[in-house]
């Protein structure tokens, strides 16, 4: 079966652009998370996925940022304006249900540059 | 809120000898831990978990780790080190539902032949 995918694999714009990063999770999987890794850290949590509804948004650093997954499978991570630093590679997991012993699947991240 | 701290940014040993990443964790309530590796260009695997089981918790790949709650640490360990452990190694702490995971800055391995 296949794993999470994320597309594109690389995105590189110039600040004040608009952009949008898929996710498609491992089918079946209900909950889907985002994080940001900037160079030398590790994941931060940005938003978290219960099928169609975001349950949890508060790592979204600012209202340029903004998530969607209308049919509960694949979502979107839309970027307004974007600044140097959101410079980083955005990752997207997926997990069966959401629960203490639920393992997360990662897919292999976008990296985005901002010029 | 949970955190963790990952004690060394990198880790040096040679093929054959044992591997020791240290990892501190603090939280208000009964943690689940997990070690997560990252090899390049790929995604995150994860390595094993401790979910309020057995302490001594083995994985994947001959590590295993074990959770002090005394000590408030989750250091993870192999006895004998391959080549292909060469990756950067991520601590995670998060809350009681496994949606608010928080990583440790990462520790890199480098093994030498």
């Amino acid at each position: 079966g296949a794993g999470v995918s994320q597309t594109p694999s690389n995105k590189v714009t110039e600040k004040g652009k608009y952009v949008e990063l898929r996710c498609d999770p491992i089918s079946g999987h209900t909950a889907l998370y985002w994080y940001r890794q900037s160079l030398g850290q590790g994941p931060e949590f940005l938003i978290y996925f219960q099928g169609t509804g975001a349950a949890d948004d508060s790592g979204l650093p600012n209202d340029r940022f903004f998530a969607v997954r209308p049919e509960g499978s694949v979502s979107t991570l839309k970027i307004q304006r974007t600044e140097r630093g959101d410079s980083a590679v955005y990752l997207c997991a997926s997990s069966l249900i959401s629960g203490r012993s639920n393992e997360q699947f990662f897919g292999p991240g976008t990296r985005l540059t901002v010029l | 809120a949970q955190s963790v701290t990952q004690l060394d940014s990198h880790v040096s040993v040679s093929e054959g000898t044992p591997v020791l990443l240290r990892c501190n964790y603090s939280s208000s309530y009964s943690p689940s831990l997990f070690w997560y590796v990252q090899h390049p260009n790929k995604g995150l695997q994860l390595l094993l978990k401790y979910t309020s089981a057995a302490t001594l918790v083995k994985g994947i790949n001959g590590f295993e780790a074990e959770f002090k709650k005394s000590e408030t640490s989750f250091h993870l360990t192999k006895p004998s080190a391959h080549m292909s452990d060469a990756a950067e190694y991520f601590c995670v702490v998060s809350d009681y539902n496994n949606n608010d995971m928080r990583f440790g800055a990462g520790t890199r391995l480098t093994v030498k032949p």
